[in-house]
């Protein structure tokens, strides 16, 4: 079965600081990945989505991700966190391409940016 | 872009009433609607899959006969939860996506208070 792993629960940085927020997933076929942003309270935005093609995609708000199939990786990032970022982020995973949309969620990182 | 509409946004109910929730696609026809179930600080646990015009795929653990989906056309699925208590508080959310490649939208989510 397929897992997605999201390293850190809670990530904090300064505004102006990278942003750097961990994924690394289990899948037997090759997935679509996928991070999505929550504010509190409020359904998921997706970020970004990488399906096939160019392992670097970018997102809105300034963020991309970069898929590594030798890692298993799908870290996201942004060169300098803003205050509006902080947010709970999800990555996610799907690997069915034909009517079967379920995705597998990580257990979500906090991102919390210090003034 | 597509959206997703859910409703109410909150909802507090006395023990053993029953809640329905809607989830509408606004500007697009989605045949099939997830429903997830998110606990405080945790992700998001897929609950069921609704298929319009039939019964909806209910993952393990699950009570069909607790939470009950209907998927009566292309544009709306409810989830109904019967003789709800204090345990089913939680916050659930929505979500459709327009074609199999496309990624799921989500909706803003319903914060169930069950007293």
């Amino acid at each position: 079965a397929q897992s997605v792993t999201q390293l850190g629960s809670h990530v904090s940085v300064s505004e102006g600081a990278l942003v750097l927020l961990r994924c690394n997933y289990s899948s037997s076929v090759p997935p679509y990945l996928f991070w999505y942003v929550q504010y509190p309270n409020q359904g998921l935005q997706l970020l970004l989505k990488y399906t096939t093609g160019a392992t670097l995609v970018k997102g809105i708000n300034g963020f991309e991700a970069e898929f590594k199939k030798s890692e298993t990786s799908f870290h996201l990032t942004k060169p300098s966190a803003h205050m509006s970022d902080a947010a709970e982020y999800f990555c996610a995973l799907k690997i069915s391409n034909f009517g079967n949309e379920k995705l597998t969620f990580g257990t979500g990182t906090r991102l919390t940016i210090i003034p | 872009g597509a959206v997703v509409s859910q409703h109410p946004s909150r909802v507090i109910c006395k023990s053993g009433t029953s809640v329905k929730i809607e989830c509408r696609s606004l500007d697009f026809q989605a045949t099939t609607m997830f429903w997830y179930r998110q606990f405080p600080k945790q992700s998001l646990m897929l609950m069921a899959t609704s298929n319009e015009g039939s019964k909806a795929t209910y993952e393990q653990g699950v009570e069909k006969d607790k939470f009950l989906i209907n998927h009566a056309s292309l544009t709306l699925s409810t989830l109904t939860v019967t003789s709800a208590h204090p345990e089913d508080s939680s916050f659930y959310i929505c979500s459709a996506s327009l074609e199999n490649n496309s990624p799921l939208h989500f909706g803003n989510g319903t914060r169930l208070t069950v007293t």
